[in-house]
């Protein structure tokens, strides 16, 4: 089992441009959840899908963030036109169903850096 | 909405030492904690979790009691390693829809 993977590791953008960040959750897993690192801010909540429908998107900045599951295998988080704030280390993590007591299993993260 | 504070950013101890990294929470649902660990240039995993109250969890020599009378998760452990050095965080499943919420983090500095 490879774990969570993450692809790009890391994606250097300039100030405006489009980033893709992409997500395969460990084959099995129904859950998906994504968050952004900083070392203000600690790990927050944008987004969480289970079955690849979209449970809870209460974290994610309206405007220029968007993610979506299209089959069980990946996910994608989007970030338009994007900023300096935006630099950070996004997660990605799954788990097996999506129940409350569930350990999540993160990837290792892409790191984002907005110039 | 649900939230995770973690009052210390940067705990720094001399080896053999006990440690004691403060967790407390909010959320109006039935609360499920965890703790993570992240070592350096590594994805945070499990360290330990519960929900039943006034029950001590332990796992790898660190342990928790979740205190729902006072809404905290504290960890634990009798003496610090080395290999403890890492980033600690603090985590809530709480809501009606199961999202995990984190703190802030509470980065562990062992010294020799």
């Amino acid at each position: 089992n490879a774990g969570v993977i993450q692809t790009p590791r890391h994606k250097v953008t300039g100030k405006g441009q489009e980033a893709t960040l992409w997500c395969e959750p460990i084959s099995g897993h129904s859950a998906v959840f994504w968050y952004r690192q900083t070392i203000v801010q600690g790990l927050e909540f944008l987004t969480y899908f289970r079955n690849q429908a979209p449970i809870d998107d209460s974290g994610m900045p309206k405007e220029r963030f968007s993610a979506q599951m299209p089959n069980q295998s990946h996910s994608t988080l989007k970030i338009q036109s994007t900023q300096p704030q935006d630099s950070a280390v996004y997660l990605c993590a799954s788990s097996l169903v999506g129940f409350s007591n569930e350990r999540l299993f993160f990837g290792h993260g892409t790191k984002l850096s907005v110039l | 909405g649900d939230s995770v504070t973690q009052t210390e950013g940067l705990v720094t101890l001399t080896k053999g030492l006990p440690v004691m990294l403060n967790c407390t929470y909010q959320t109006t649902y039935s609360p499920f904690l965890f703790w993570y660990v992240q070592h350096l240039n590594e994805a945070p995993k499990l360290l330990l979790k519960s929900s039943t109250d006034n029950k001590r969890t332990e796992h790898q020599g660190f342990y928790a009691t979740l205190h729902k009378s006072s809404s905290s998760f504290h960890l634990q452990k009798s003496s610090v390693q080395l290999s403890d050095s890492a980033l600690y965080f603090c985590a809530l499943s709480g809501s009606n829809t199961n999202k995990v919420v984190f703190g802030t983090g509470t980065r562990l500095q062992v010294l020799p």
